[in-house]
């Protein structure tokens, strides 16, 4: 069964410091989503891919955070530098038109 | 702007106790709506999708329905293992795309 990969599962930093966390999408899907999640909360849309174009970020922190999509398959979160308030789970997620979205296990990050 | 509540937002069952979550959501040009279960430090599970009013939907001990207002996720006979938290998300549609925006969740813990 196809599944959307995530990598790492865990990562620790130190604040200021630069991380990235990269998703495989399940092939054939051209909706890409990042999402962040904090503990005892729903996810919360960072960015949204259409292919290789990004169609919205309006929630992404611009100023510390990119995303890219470069080649409309596999796809990159950075931030740099990270803050003690990124601690969250980073979820990517894809899909096919207007059909279910499909999550991957997520990359929990400590910043400290 | 969408908005997706979810009530309770935790809710404790004994075995065998069946109960609902609810789903409220005010969006424009709803294109579906989502239910998925959450295991800690995992990502979401996709459960059911939900696209006109009147829509049910059914799964071993679930069953998800929807009106034009809020969606019902039904519990028969719980079991501990389905012990969760479920996620409600609504798909909007636009030129850029479909916006898939998450309500904060219902924390389900079912007691032998």
């Amino acid at each position: 069964e196809a599944e959307v990969a995530q990598s790492p599962r865990y990562k620790i930093t130190e604040k200021s410091q630069a991380v990235a966390f990269w998703c495989d999408p399940i092939s054939g899907h051209a909706t890409l989503y990042w999402y962040r999640q904090i503990l005892g909360q729903g996810p919360e849309l960072l960015v949204q891919f259409q292919d290789e174009s990004v169609v919205d970020d309006s929630q992404l922190p611009k100023d510390r955070f990119s995303a890219e999509r470069l080649k409309g398959v596999d796809s990159t979160l950075k931030i740099q530098p990270a803050e003690l308030g990124d601690s969250a789970m980073y979820l990517c997620a894809s899909k096919r038109g207007d059909t279910e979205a499909f999550f991957g296990q997520g990359t929990r990050l400590t910043v400290v | 702007e969408d908005q997706v509540t979810q009530s309770p937002e935790a809710l404790r069952l004994q075995e065998g106790e069946s109960s609902s979550l609810n789903c409220s959501y005010t969006v424009s040009g709803l294109r579906g709506l989502f239910w998925y279960r959450q295991d800690p430090g995992k990502g979401p599970e996709f459960l059911f999708t939900l696209y006109s009013a009147g829509e049910e939907k059914e799964k071993e001990r679930l069953k998800a329905t929807l009106t034009k207002k809020e969606s019902f996720l039904h519990i028969t006979a719980p079991k501990p293992e389905d012990s969760a938290t479920y996620l409600c998300a609504v798909q909007a549609g636009s030129n850029s795309g479909y916006a898939l925006n998450f309500g904060k969740g219902t924390s389900l813990l079912v007691t032998p």
